[in-house]
């Protein structure tokens, strides 16, 4: 049972617009809501991460949204460039752990 | 960000013999560890959590007597994958976090081969 599903397996955007990644989640209590980016053959990246107390976080071109009402998260890309091109998880600390339970996955695809 | 270096990046290894994944991390102590697996196409699935001086603490349906995990200091843990078999060939994921930390930093991963 999938406790934290990304909808789109992909995505593809045009260089200079908008990335909006989602990712839903169920029932469980989270304290932390955090992003990855990753590469084939790599580990993940840490983008951005939001408390369970807030509903907005930006740091330079990415934004993290958090609805806990709808249990939705989202990661805001703007402008996507193509070096943005990549995989993207959204991950979701337990309350009371400090580990990660991950999404499925976005591949997002930026077209120069 | 902080620094995470898993070794080797790769490795294949002949059925029925063991392996060892170290990861470090390089520029902070590591209170806490852990150990994720992914196949293609798939999420990272989160097998074991190890704090340092401590046993660690695996995953439901995580076998603790196949994948032996340590983490004898404050920079290092290691995977042993026991008696490998073909199917425990997938990609290995280490990430640790210091004492106070949020997010936690990744390693390179180590894709393992097992012939």
């Amino acid at each position: 049972d999938q406790q934290v599903k990304q909808n789109s397996p992909s995505l593809s955007v045009q260089e200079g617009r908008i990335s909006i990644l989602n990712c839903d989640y169920t029932n469980s209590m989270f304290d932390y809501f955090l992003w990855y980016k990753k590469y084939p053959a790599e580990g993940p990246t840490f983008l951005i991460s939001i408390s369970s107390i807030k509903d907005k976080n930006e740091d330079g071109r990415f934004t993290v949204f958090l609805n806990k009402s709808a249990k939705h998260l989202s990661l805001h890309i703007v402008p996507s460039q193509p070096g943005d091109s990549a995989v993207y998880f959204c991950a979701l600390q337990p309350s009371g752990t400090y580990k990660y339970i991950f999404g499925t996955g976005t591949r997002l695809k930026v077209l120069a | 960000g902080a620094v995470v270096s898993q070794h080797p990046s790769r490795v294949i290894c002949k059925s029925g013999t063991s392996v060892k994944i170290e990861c470090r991390s390089l520029d902070f102590q590591a209170t806490t560890m852990f150990w994720y697996r992914q196949f293609p196409k798939q999420s990272l699935m989160l097998m074991a959590t190890s704090n340092e001086g401590s046993k660690a603490t695996y995953e439901q349906g995580v076998e603790k007597d196949k994948f032996l995990i340590n983490h004898a200091s404050l920079t290092l843990s290691t995977l042993t994958v026991t008696s490998a078999h073909p199917e425990d060939s997938s990609f290995y994921i280490c990430s640790a976090r210091a004492q106070g930390w949020t997010e936690a930093f990744f390693g390179q991963g180590t894709r393992l081969t097992v012939v």
